[in-house]
Parts: structure tokens; sequence; C-alpha cells
């Protein structure tokens, strides 16, 4: 189970256009996706939060504007780059939460499940 | 002070060997706590969750918690090659993120 599917894992484009990635929740439901990206032998950086049916949660330094997310439905969250610039070619990668799963235990502590990540889409623009 | 904190490497160890990832964190009142693998090229493959102190084991994989001294670490019994891989330490912190270190390196050799 939780098995989030990502599109394209792969993409070249030239600069000045824009790239749109789609993340998918293929067997739950998902409120809410996140958006990473990951330089060359770096970790993973989260760009912003995707909540259905309402505007995203950018982290501080990533430029709203130029990553424009949208998060339609309960299983679909698109990250659109653009105007790419040879400076945006990077790994991102998307992951998702199943938050009704029940935790271990009896309930009485806070369960988080944990995050299923995409395969993830290298970005090149030329 | 960085919130997930992980020895960089690369750690090498022998095959067959145990290989010891270790991870603190600094927020206390996290509750849940991750380990994923993620191989050169491709996307983080979660391994193993805890959410108690002391030890839990799947296959080769042993996490082990103490939220006392906030500290979370992996074993990895009978180390193979395919091991070799990035080791990132996840936590849970507030505001509904995941919080990642920067990933241990770890290099086992035949």
């Amino acid at each position: 189970g939780a098995v989030v599917s990502q599109h394209p894992s792969r993409v070249i484009c030239k600069s000045g256009t824009s790239v749109k990635i789609e993340c998918r929740s293929l067997d739950f439901q998902a409120t809410t996706m996140f958006w990473y990206r990951q330089f060359p032998k770096k970790s993973l950086m989260l760009m912003a939060t995707s909540n259905e049916g309402s505007k995203a949660t950018y982290e501080q330094g990533v430029e709203k504007d130029k990553f424009l997310i949208n998060h339609a439905s309960l299983t679909l969250s698109t990250l659109t780059v653009t105007s790419a610039h040879p400076e945006d070619s990077s790994f991102y990668i998307c992951s998702a939460r199943d938050q009704h799963l029940r935790g271990p235990g009896d309930g009485s502590r806070p369960y988080n499940s944990p995050l299923h990540f995409g395969n993830g889409t290298r970005l090149t623009v030329t | 002070q960085k919130e997930v904190e992980q020895n960089s490497g690369p750690l090498s160890v022998p095959e067959g060997a145990i290989a010891s990832l270790n991870c603190t964190y600094s927020d206390r009142g996290s509750q849940s706590f991750f380990w994923y693998r993620q191989y050169s090229g491709k996307s983080p493959e979660l391994i193993m969750s805890i959410y108690s102190n002391g030890d839990k084991e799947d296959g080769r994989f042993t996490a082990q918690l103490n939220k006392a001294s906030q500290y979370v670490s992996l074993l990895i019994r009978d180390s193979q090659p395919s091991d070799s891989a990035t080791y990132l330490c996840a936590v849970f912190g507030g505001y509904n993120k995941l919080i990642f270190g920067a990933g241990t390196r770890l290099a086992v050799h035949p």
C-alpha cells in the first residue's frame, strides 16, 4: 500500500519554457503532499506543502510564482516550474502520507504515518 | 543547531559485518522516527519506522530509539554490497513536516 506515482521521470527542456510534474497517490487519498528538491550529493530540501483545495505552503526562499503547485483532487498534485533556467536543473521528488493509517499500540500516542516517495523527476534545463 | 544530525560518512564496512548508523535530533517532543535508504539517482525508500523507545527488528535491520538521549540508530546485520547507499534519518517535527538529516553514505565492500 501507500504507492506514490510521479511523472515524468526525466525531462529536458529549453531555458524559458515551463515544465509540469504530476504526483499521484495510487491507493490512498492524500489531503497533503510534499515537494522536495535534491541537488547532487545533497540532502532533500522541502520546497512546499501542497494542500488539497487550498493554497500551497512554501518554504522560506522558494519562489511561489516560479514553482506553481496545484492540488486539485485528493490523489493528484502538480508542480509547474515556470520559465525554467539552467539553475532549476535538479531532482524533484514528491511524497505523501496515508493519514488514515492506524498506528501501532493502543492509539493513546500521536501517530504519524511515514512519507512515501514518488520515483522523482530529473529536470535538465538547457 | 541542525534539527536532525547524521555523520555524512562514508561509513565503510566489510561484507557480512554489522553497519551502525546514528542520528540525533533536537526536538524533544518528536514522536515519530524513520529511516530511508536512497540509492544514487533514485528517490528515498522507507526501511523502518519506530515510535517507542527500544529496539524494533525487521529482517536484517534493527532500529533503536532512545528519546531521553534524543538518539535514533539503525543497525544492518550481515551487510551486503547491495546495502551500499545513503541512509536518511527523518523525524516528524512540528507543522506536519518530516525533517531529514543530511544522510550517511554506507559503502559495503566485498
